[in-house]
């Protein structure tokens, strides 16, 4: 079973700061990672797929980047708001492709 | 569309005693997953479905099975409940053409058993 790491497990920052965190995976036979956000009594909601070393992708104040040979994904927060407040997933295809093996999650609280 | 169903929200049971949830999906995806969430552990693959009558097991399958009788449905039962499978239960679709196989998912059934 493909182990995968995040850290922290959990943050607490202020409104306004930038944050980031880590998703760490073994670096053979990767495929794609997907990073997912996760608010308290929600469904999970699918935020980035990276597939390319050196991808970088964006969507408003959250990017994330890959390294797929040294096998990890940074997820970047800038300026972070209350509504960030959120438990972040990494995850990756198991081994038959059709399902995600996830991460444990770091576990976002801004306060204002 | 829907999306992904979930059906019971919520539900309580004795220990020993056999239910199924329920999951739906109207977007004709073939894969269909269930997941479990407990507090500190993230979400873990109980069973997943590559399509109509076609089941594997994930990281967690013991003590639930499933099966897939059409593309729509993919029913989670468990047979003999216990404690340990308290938690929060989420089906997700996708389909394996789609953004490799991002996962949409349904609203969760929270699970107790006492």
């Amino acid at each position: 079973i493909l182990n995968v790491e995040q850290s922290p497990q959990s943050l607490h920052v202020q409104e306004g700061d930038s944050t980031n965190f880590t998703c760490s995976f073994p670096s053979s036979n990767f495929y794609a990672l997907h990073w997912y956000r996760w608010e308290t009594a929600k469904s999970p909601e699918a935020l980035f797929v990276m597939t390319l070393n050196g991808d970088e992708k964006k969507k408003g104040r959250i990017s994330a980047t890959l390294n797929t040979k040294e096998g990890y994904s940074y997820l970047y927060i800038k300026g972070s708001q209350p509504e960030d407040s959120a438990t972040y997933l990494c995850a990756f295809p198991n081994q038959a492709g059709t399902a995600l093996i996830f991460g444990k999650g770091t576990t976002l609280s801004v306060s204002s | 569309n829907a999306g992904v169903t979930q059906t019971p929200k919520f539900q309580v049971l004795k220990t020993g005693q056999s239910m199924t949830l329920q999951c739906a999906q109207d977007m004709n995806h073939e894969y269909m997953s269930w997941y479990r969430q407990d507090p500190g552990m993230g979400l873990r693959l109980i069973h997943y479905s590559v399509g109509a009558g076609i089941t594997d097991q994930g990281e967690v399958p013991n003590g639930y099975n499933v099966s897939r009788s059409t593309t729509e449905d993919f029913p989670l039962r468990l047979l003999s409940a216990a404690p340990s499978q308290t938690s929060v239960y989420f089906c997700a679709s996708s389909h394996p053409a789609a953004n490799n196989n991002e996962q949409f998912f349904g609203p969760g059934t929270r699970l107790t058993v006492l």
